[in-house]
């Protein structure tokens, strides 16, 4: 059982470029989320899913795009990445069991320069 | 709006010690909490919950307070480990939602000196 699997772990972007943050889970989990962590700050929630099809924006969701076509894959996508996208990203998911308690991948490290 | 916060952003302890670790909320509608421990370079791992119906619950060496009259949340870790170290964060959210979304604290980094 891997969890929450995230990849890559570190990425460096030029402003402008664009990429996909991957995210799959194979504990069947309904919820699905994105978070970014500043330096020094807290977690904050870009996008969620309650099920494959269904997204939902959070906290801070411009610049960023997510699809969830199936239960298991929630991909973040940056479009036209600029510095202040600079943040290690985590995906995170929990089922109507686990209720509240989130699941954490291990992140990804992204640089914009 | 809702937010989550520290009274203090780190903290030193000696192995052996115990540790306390606070946490302020401002939602007052908020009802459920977790403390989440994060290694570095890794996410953060479930710790302990409560739900407001408790002021307090245990776990192995750890003991979350929760104290409704003054939004205030603390984490006991009884017998400070090196492995302990890590940086804690607080999150809140109303519970029986849709979305099981939690709002983290700034989180509060914890040194344990051997």
């Amino acid at each position: 059982n891997a969890g929450v699997t995230q990849t890559p772990k570190f990425r460096i972007l030029k402003i402008g470029q664009s990429m996909t943050l991957q995210c799959t889970q194979d504990m069947n989990h309904n919820y699905m989320y994105w978070y970014r962590q500043d330096p020094g700050m807290g977690l904050k929630l870009i996008y969620y899913s309650v099920g494959a099809g269904i997204t939902d924006k959070g906290e801070v969701p411009n610049g960023y795009n997510v699809s969830r076509s199936t239960t298991e894959d929630f991909p973040l996508r940056l479009e036209l990445a600029a510095p202040s996208q600079t943040s290690v990203y985590f995906c995170a998911s929990s089922s109507r069991d686990s209720g509240e308690k989130l699941f954490f991948g291990s992140g990804t490290q992204l640089s914009v320069l | 709006g809702e937010s989550v916060g520290l009274h203090l952003p780190t903290l030193s302890v000696q192995e052996g010690d115990n540790s306390i670790i606070n946490c302020a909320y401002s939602n007052s509608a908020s009802d459920y909490f977790i403390w989440y421990k994060q290694e570095s370079g890794k996410g953060p791992q479930f710790i302990i919950d409560i739900r407001s119906n408790m002021d307090k619950r245990q776990g192995q060496r750890v003991t979350v307070l929760l104290n409704k009259t003054v939004k205030h949340l603390s984490l006991q870790i009884a017998a400070t480990q090196p492995g302990d170290s890590a940086v804690y964060f607080c999150a809140e959210t109303i519970s029986g939602g849709s979305n099981y979304k939690l709002t983290f604290g700034k989180g509060t980094l914890l040194t344990v000196n051997p």
